[in-house]
C-alpha cells in the first residue's frame, strides 16, 4: 500500500511570489484535503477536493486554489505569497462515504516566505 | 467562538497513569469525530474514530462521544512515555489546536 507522498519536503519563497505544492494519494482514496499548519498550532483546513471538485472550503482568501487530477493525485496553488503563509502544509487522503472518513496524512511541505 | 475547542495543556501523567484529553465543538450536525496524534516534526496519524454515542475502545485507548453535550474525550491507560505527543481532536474535516500529553518515566 503506498502512502500519502508530497513534494517537496521544503521550499524557501519570497513576499508576492506564486508557489505549487504536490501531493498523491495513498491507494485506493479518491478524496484529498490541505491543511496549513502554523507552529504549536492545530492543522487549519484550507479545503477538500472530490471527482475533481473542490467540495468544502475553510476559512482561506481566494488566492489559495487547487486542483484534483483523475489519478486522485492534487495540487495546491498559492498567489501573492505573504509572511503569514510561513507554515507545514499537510496533505491528507481519504476514501469517500458518508460523513467525514478518516484521514492519513503525508510528511508535508514546510513552506518559508522571506 | 472556535469550531473544535481542546483543553490547552500541557498535561503531564506518571507513567502508568490515565490521561484524560477532552474536546468540545460547536457544529452539532457533526457525524464523524477522530483523534490524531503528532509527535514533535512529524504529521498527524489516526488513533481512533467515533461516530456513535458511547465509548469506543482499542487497546488502551478508549474515545467517548456524546453528542448532546457536543463532547469528545480520549482516556489512555496506562500511559507510557513513548505516548508522550501532542493529541489532536478532529470533528469532520476541522481540528483543534491540539493538547500537549507528557508522560513522566
Amino acid at each position: 500500500e503506498t502512502g500519502v507522498t508530497q513534494s517537496p519536503t521544503h521550499l524557501i519563497k519570497t513576499r508576492g511570489q506564486q508557489v505549487t505544492l504536490r501531493c498523491s494519494s495513498q491507494s485506493g482514496h479518491n478524496t484529498v484535503s490541505w491543511y496549513q499548519q502554523a507552529l504549536g498550532q492545530g492543522p487549519q483546513f484550507i479545503f477538500q477536493y472530490y471527482r475533481e471538485e473542490e467540495n468544502g472550503r475553510g476559512n482561506f482568501p481566494p488566492r489559495f486554489s487547487g486542483l484534483q487530477f483523475p489519478n486522485y493525485s492534487s495540487e495546491l496553488n498559492v498567489n501573492a505569497l505573504e509572511l503569514d503563509d510561513s507554515a507545514l502544509y499537510l496533505c491528507a487522503s481519504s476514501s469517500w462515504g458518508q460523513g467525514s472518513q478518516p484521514q492519513h496524512f503525508g510528511d508535508g511541505t514546510r513552506l518559508s516566505i522571506l | 467562538q472556535k469550531e473544535v475547542e481542546q483543553n490547552s495543556g500541557p498535561l503531564s501523567v506518571p507513567e502508568g497513569a490515565i490521561a484524560s484529553l477532552n474536546c468540545t465543538y460547536s457544529d452539532r450536525v457533526s457525524q464523524s469525530f477522530f483523534w490524531y496524534r503528532q509527535y514533535s516534526g512529524k504529521s498527524p496519524e489516526l488513533i481512533m474514530s467515533i461516530y456513535s454515542n458511547g465509548d469506543k475502545e482499542d487497546g488502551r485507548f478508549t474515545a467517548q462521544l456524546n453528542k448532546a453535550s457536543q463532547y469528545v474525550s480520549l482516556l489512555i491507560r496506562d500511559s507510557q512515555p513513548s505516548d508522550s505527543a501532542t493529541y489532536l481532536c478532529a470533528v469532520e474535516v476541522r481540528f483543534g489546536a491540539g493538547t500537549r500529553l507528557t508522560v513522566k518515566p
